[in-house]
């Protein structure tokens, strides 16, 4: 099992670019999240999904989009980056929700916008 | 939210020193994971324990549900152990997220 993957592993942007973090899982999981983590900090919830087709919000959502049309694949997408974009931005996924079971990290995607 | 603090938020060690990190939360949990972010900034699991002791090799937590906390036990450190370790927990049952703490830097010195 490869786990969980993230394409690419870093990325420069200019102002008002956009792009897309792909995730994909070879474990069957239902539940996927992408994070992100600025400098000296814990992670944040952007999105999360809990099957295909079902997305919800996290903590910090502004500025992103997601969508989950098979249960391996949830990208995120950034309309119009900004440098308050500028952060590095982990996949990861479980089996079972947050309250019950453990998240598995992808290598994470290093985004800097300038 | 559920509120997460570790502490020390900094820990240098010598090579074989034994350490210990905490972790408190302000509400009860389902979830707590202690995680390490090695230098090349990967996320690697080190324990699901919401409850009760583990252990794995040199590494050991323990949660103490009740009175909120969690801590995570080095020993015999080695440089490899340097990096960052995150304390995570997840508490109702409509808590979809996991809540991080601000982490604790291990700088283990050879």
């Amino acid at each position: 099992n490869a786990g969980v993957t993230q394409t690419p592993k870093f990325r420069i942007l200019k102002i008002g670019q956009s792009m897309t973090l792909q995730c994909a899982q070879d474990m069957n999981h239902n539940y996927m999240y992408w994070y992100r983590q600025d400098p000296g900090m814990g992670l944040k919830l952007i999105y999360y999904s809990v099957g295909a087709g079902i997305t919800d919000k996290g903590e910090v959502p502004n500025g992103y989009n997601v969508s989950r049309s098979t249960t391996e694949d949830f990208p995120l997408r950034l309309e119009l980056a900004a440098p308050s974009q500028t952060s590095v931005y982990f996949c990861a996924s479980s089996w079972g929700g947050a309250q019950t079971d453990t998240q598995y990290f992808g290598p994470g995607t290093r985004l800097t916008v300038l | 939210g559920i509120q997460v603090e570790q502490s020390p938020p900094d820990l240098i060690l010598q090579e074989g020193a034994n350490s210990t990190l905490r972790c408190n939360f302000s509400d009860s949990v389902n979830n707590l994971q202690w995680f390490h972010q090695n230098p090349w900034g990967q996320l690697i699991n080190l324990f699901y324990i919401p409850s009760g002791t583990k252990q794995n090799g040199r590494l050991s937590a323990t949660t103490v549900a009740t009175e909120r906390y969690s801590l995570l036990y080095i020993s015999s450190s080695q440089t490899t152990d340097s990096g960052v370790y995150f304390c995570a927990v997840a508490g109702s049952s409509n808590d979809y997220k996991l809540s991080f703490g601000a982490g604790t830097t291990v700088t283990v010195r050879a």
